[in-house]
This record gives structure tokens, C-alpha cells and sequence, in this order.
């Protein structure tokens, strides 16, 4: 069974920064790419964020220059560094698997999510 | 970046009765790469339809998704009282990926 647990969420200033990791289990995670999306409270999802396997990234323009997707294989986890936080970058934080090992598929399984608050 | 525009924003419905849920993009979706999430109230969403209409593994099949190009749609044969929750469309087929802004489907 495919497992994601997101950690790494909580309360930051603006302008801090926040590393979150995703620790996968079930599945050969090298083979898959990978992603995060948010969901500020009571809003919609947005995406922010994909790692394919051979480490190519995609980002959002509300986080490029901010925000760092990594991972690393040898320990199955996904990570992503946040800095220069903002106000709107409070949101819940889900970390993604693509269904299909292909960079074009869509997402699969998804973690419970962790919760980001950036507020003074 | 591709803009999803989903429509309407609300929907209420009876259990029984058939949802149709409209997904148009401001450029064509490379190769139908569009699928479909639900999500319930305090939890992750989950796939039902990716490739504009192949459904998700265990999805049941009065979920069916349709259309190319531009416009797409979610339908929804006969609601079931486990189906009132938020549907969201995706594009998978630009970078950066993006989402529409969701459709609440609502118990009338």
C-alpha cells in the first residue's frame, strides 16, 4: 500500500523559512515522479511544485525563486524548502505521487498534509 | 499557464439526480492530459478521471469524464449520498500543471 506522510509543517515569521519533507513507503520511489500542493484554508488546490525521476523540476510562478523541490531516492523522501514565506503562503501542504511513471500523469495517491502558517 | 475555468460553482442536486460539470481551458490541453478530483471535507482529494475519460482504479462507473481540446466535462449518472463533495479538474499536459477553482456539488 502506498504510504506519504508530510511533516516539517508549522508556524513561521514572515520572511522565515520551512523545510518540509515526504516520507513515501509501497512503492519504488525513484521510478515516480513526484509533487506538492497546497490548499490555503477554505480555498481551492494549487499546485507548486513537481520533481520527475530524473530530478527535472516544475515550479509555480506565485513560488518560483522561493521555494526548492529535492529528493532523495536513497531514503525515499521528498522534500521541499521553502524561504522568503509570506502571508498567502499559509495553506496545507500535500506531497503527491504521479500515477504512472511518465512526467505527463496525473496524481495518484496523496498524503494527508501538513499546515504551513505564516503569521507574525 | 493554462487557466481551468469550472462551471458552475455550485451545484445542488438530489441524490438520484444526474451532475454535469463543465472544465474549459484558456488553450487546449496538450493530449487530453485533464483529470478529475473529489474532495470531501477534511480530507486529501482523490482521482477519478485522468486522460479526460479513463477512470481511476476502483472509481465506480457512474463517473464518466468527456471532451478535448478546450472544454471537458464531469458527469455524474445518478448521485449517490457519498458523491456531495468538491470536484476539481486538473491539466497535466503544460507546466506548470494547474488546477480550476472547483465545483461544490450540494445535497438540495
Amino acid at each position: 500500500e502506498v504510504q506519504l506522510v508530510e511533516s516539517g509543517g508549522g508556524l513561521v515569521q514572515p520572511g522565515g523559512s520551512l523545510r518540509l519533507s515526504c516520507s513515501a513507503s509501497g512503492f519504488t520511489f525513484g521510478s515516480y515522479a513526484m509533487h506538492w500542493v497546497r490548499q490555503a484554508p477554505g480555498k481551492g488546490l494549487e499546485y507548486v511544485s513537481g520533481i520527475s525521476s530524473v530530478s527535472g523540476t516544475s515550479y509555480a510562478d506565485s513560488v518560483k525563486g522561493r521555494f526548492t523541490i529535492s529528493r532523495d531516492n536513497s531514503k525515499n523522501t521528498l522534500y521541499l524548502q521553502m524561504s522568503s514565506l509570506r502571508a498567502e503562503d499559509t495553506a496545507v501542504y500535500y506531497c503527491v505521487k504521479s500515477i504512472a511513471t511518465l512526467w505527463l500523469s496525473t496524481f495518484g495517491p496523496w498524503g494527508q498534509g501538513t499546515l504551513v502558517t505564516v503569521s507574525s | 499557464d493554462i487557466v481551468l475555468t469550472q462551471s458552475p460553482g455550485t451545484l445542488s442536486l438530489s441524490p438520484g439526480e444526474r451532475a454535469t460539470l463543465s472544465c474549459r481551458a484558456s488553450q487546449s490541453v496538450n493530449s487530453n492530459y485533464l483529470g478529475w478530483f473529489q474532495q470531501k471535507p477534511g480530507q486529501a482529494p482523490r482521482l477519478l478521471i485522468y486522460g479526460a475519460s479513463s477512470r481511476a482504479t476502483g472509481i465506480p462507473d457512474r463517473f464518466s469524464g468527456s471532451g478535448s481540446g478546450t472544454d471537458f466535462t464531469l458527469t455524474i449518472s445518478r448521485l449517490e449520498p457519498e458523491d456531495f463533495a468538491v470536484y476539481y479538474c486538473q491539466q497535466y499536459g503544460s507546466s506548470p500543471r494547474t488546477f480550476g477553482q472547483g465545483t461544490k456539488v450540494e445535497i438540495k
